[in-house]
């Protein structure tokens, strides 16, 4: 099994550009989360979703939006991209979080200039 | 809300030297913790998971504890080698109505010289 799978690996924007962050499990998971990881930090929950087509914010939504129109995928997008958006993405999903691991892809780290 | 603390910050110790991560959250109606490591520029490896209901967790070299009543979760490592060298985060997952979403601690930086 290929697990979470995240494209692409790196990028680079200049502020005001917009882009796409794909996330694709092959679990089954019904909940997915994306998070971001700046530097020296621990990660925090921008969005989640708890099955095909209901979605959620998190701690830090400003400035990203999502869909979950499958169960596998879950793309992050980014509006009108802000320096303050430089950081690590990372996807993770999870069948149950009461009982279960969450597994995370191996992330996207996106510079914006 | 639920905060995570991880002491120390960073961590250097000689080779062959036993260790203890500490973790703490303030909220102890928990529904696990996990722990991950991560490697400089990589994603995050889930090392060990303990169900709210256990007290520990083992594999290898790695052994969790849990007190949940205290808010607090140790990691130790025996006998460590340089290539456990890395960050290491704790993680709680919460009823937090976001989706159980997992809480992380600042992590804790790893360095074993050989």
């Amino acid at each position: 099994n290929a697990g979470v799978t995240q494209t692409p690996k790196f990028r680079i924007l200049k502020i005001g550009q917009s882009m796409t962050l794909q996330c694709t499990q092959d679990m089954n998971h019904n909940y997915m989360y994306w998070y971001r990881q700046d530097p020296g930090m621990g990660l925090k929950l921008i969005y989640y979703s708890v099955g095909a087509g209901i979605t959620d914010k998190g701690e830090v939504p400003n400035g990203y939006n999502v869909s979950r129109s499958t169960t596998e995928d879950f793309p992050l997008r980014l509006e009108l991209a802000a320096p303050s958006q430089t950081s690590v993405y990372f996807c993770a999903s999870t069948p149950r979080p009461q009982a279960g691991e969450q597994y995370f892809g191996p992330g996207t780290r996106l510079t914006v200039t | 809300k639920q905060e995570v603390t991880q002491i120390p910050a960073a961590l250097s110790v000689p080779e062959g030297e036993n260790l203890v991560l500490n973790c703490s959250f303030t909220d102890s109606a928990i529904y696990n913790l996990q722990w991950f490591r991560q490697d400089p520029g990589k994603g995050l490896t889930s090392l060990l998971l303990i169900q709210s209901s256990q007290r520990e967790q083992t594999s290898g070299r790695l052994n969790a504890s849990l007190d949940k009543s205290s808010g607090r979760s140790t990691l130790y490592i025996a006998a460590s080698q340089p290539g456990d060298s890395a960050t290491y985060l704790c993680a709680v997952s919460a009823n937090n109505n976001a989706g159980n979403m997992l809480t992380f601690g600042g992590g804790t930086r790893l360095m074993v010289k050989p």
